[in-house]
C-alpha cells in the first residue's frame, strides 16, 4: 500500500538555525498538510497546500515557517530560525482529491525535531 | 470549532469487542465524523469515517446516533496491536473548504492479553 514517507526521522538542530523537514506524499495525491505534536500534547494543524500554494494555515504557522513543493514529488516544511518551543514531532499528510472534502488523510510517521 | 468529547482511557481484553464512544453535540449537518488512531511512535492512521449511516470496513465499524450527536467506534475483536490513542474528529466547520482536522486528546486504549 502506498505511504507517505518523511525524512529524517530525527533532526537535532541548534536554536536559531534553519531546518528543512522533507516529505514524499503518495504519488497521485493533490493536497498536502503539515501537523505537529509537542510531546504529550495534541496533534495540531499547521498548514495545507494545494496547486503550489497555501490553502489554509493556523496561528502557529507564522513568518518563521514556509512550505514548498520544489520538484513535484517532495513537500517541505522550513523553519527559518528555530526556537526551543519548535521541538515536536512533525507529521506530513496527503489526500487524493479535495473535491470530495471528506477524503481521509494519509499520514507519515513523522520527523522528531529537537532544538538545543 | 465543533468539539468532540471522548473518555481519556479505556481498557479491553484481547479478542473481545471494544466500543469507543464519542460525543459531538455541536456537529454541523455536513460534517463527517472521522476516526483515526495513533500507535506509539507513529503518525495518525485513518480508521473509518461516516456521515449518517453506520459504516463498516476491514478495520472497524462506526455506529452513528440518529441525531448525529454521538458515535461509537467498534473494534470487533481487539488485538494487542490495537493499543493506541483513538481520535474522533470532525472537519473544521469554520473552513469553507479544506480538511483541517482538529485533534482532541483522544482515548488511550489499552489491550490486555
Amino acid at each position: 500500500e502506498p505511504e507517505v514517507t518523511q525524512t529524517p526521522s530525527h533532526q537535532v538542530t541548534q536554536m536559531g538555525q534553519e531546518v528543512i523537514l522533507r516529505c514524499v506524499p503518495i504519488s497521485n495525491h493533490l493536497y498536502f498538510y503539515w501537523y505537529r505534536q509537542i510531546l504529550g500534547q495534541k496533534v495540531e494543524f499547521l498548514v495545507s497546500f494545494y496547486n503550489n500554494e497555501i490553502s489554509e494555515k493556523s496561528e502557529i504557522f507564522d513568518d518563521q515557517f514556509s512550505v514548498e513543493r520544489p520538484d513535484g514529488s517532495n513537500f517541505t516544511l522550513k523553519i527559518r530560525s528555530t526556537k526551543l518551543e519548535d521541538s515536536a514531532m512533525y507529521f506530513c499528510a496527503s489526500t487524493q482529491n479535495q473535491g470530495r472534502i471528506n477524503q481521509p488523510q494519509h499520514f507519515g510517521d513523522g520527523t522528531r525535531l529537537s532544538i538545543l | 470549532d465543533a468539539k468532540t468529547t471522548q473518555p481519556n482511557s479505556m481498557e479491553s481484553n484481547e479478542e473481545e469487542p471494544v466500543h469507543l464512544p464519542c460525543n459531538h453535540s455541536t456537529i454541523s449537518g455536513t460534517d463527517y465524523i472521522h476516526w483515526y488512531r495513533q500507535l506509539p511512535s507513529q503518525g495518525p492512521e485513518y480508521v473509518i469515517h461516516g456521515l449518517t449511516s453506520n459504516v463498516n470496513n476491514r478495520m472497524a465499524s462506526l455506529a452513528i446516533a440518529e441525531d448525529r450527536k454521538s458515535s461509537t467506534l467498534i473494534l470487533h475483536r481487539a488485538t494487542l496491536r490495537d493499543a493506541a490513542v483513538y481520535y474522533c474528529i470532525l472537519r473544521d466547520p469554520s473552513k469553507n473548504y479544506g480538511q483541517n482536522f482538529v485533534f482532541g486528546p483522544g482515548t488511550r486504549l489499552s489491550v490486555l492479553p
